[in-house]
């Protein structure tokens, strides 16, 4: 069953400090992984897109990880802002040919960053 | 310029009722895409339009229609609306198959 797990649930860190968001999956095959910022009231914006040989992306204070190998993914927030208090999604998503794309989505990481 | 625009964004109706949501990108994509966001903040796929064509069409009940009038809009019409269909309704557009999906606000639909 094609499924992807985020972890943790929930998340609070002071301003200024690291962390570390987990994506595990098993959809399969593979074509690239997501990562999303979902701010509340709004819709998910695109953070980094990777494929199968990319095993680093960055997009300014993010920074994302992929191991195609174990399926898992990793989102690395830098020196966190208050405007980083938002749900991040991963996505999932394998070629189906003259069908398209089909995306998986997980059920994402809420982010708190306090003063 | 809002490139995925989605009206209405608040949509509070009674059980039994039809109504519609309607979506409009500015982008030029030649895909777009209905997902439903349940209460758990889950994302899933209901229907995929490419060049007015319907390319994936998940298990939704025949009550939900999407209409394509032209490349740039995807509404989605429902019927007999229920308790059950009450969730964040996002409509999305992306170029090509390699390009990010690029996500309306959100429609919050509430069936009473």
């Amino acid at each position: 069953k094609n499924q992807v797990e985020q972890s943790p649930q929930s998340l609070i860190i002071l301003e200024g400090k690291n962390c570390t968001l987990q994506c595990n999956y098993t959809v399969s095959p593979f074509s690239n992984l997501r990562w999303y910022k979902q701010d509340t009231g709004r819709g998910p914006v695109s953070l980094t897109i990777m494929t199968f040989s990319e095993n680093t992306k960055s997009n300014g204070r993010y920074t994302a990880t992929l191991d195609a190998d174990t399926k898992q993914s990793s989102l690395h927030i830098t020196a966190s802002q208050l405007s980083d208090s938002a749900s991040y999604i991963c996505v999932v998503v394998t070629w189906l040919g003259a069908w398209g794309n089909q995306f998986y989505f997980g059920t994402g990481t809420s982010l708190t960053v306090i003063p | 310029d809002t490139a995925v625009s989605q009206t209405p964004k608040y949509l509070v109706t009674q059980m039994g009722n039809d109504k519609s949501i309607k979506c409009e990108q500015n982008l030029g994509h030649d895909t777009m895409y209905w997902y439903k966001q349940d209460s758990k903040k889950f994302l899933k796929i209901m229907f995929s339009y490419n060049n007015k064509e319907l390319i994936i069409n998940e298990t939704v009940p025949n009550r939900f229609s999407p209409k394509s009038p032209d490349k740039a809009h995807l509404n989605l019409h429902i019927n007999s609306l229920e308790l059950g269909d009450s969730a964040v309704y996002f409509c999305a557009s992306r170029d090509g198959d390699r390009g990010p999906l690029h996500f309306g606000n959100g429609t919050r639909l509430t069936v009473t």
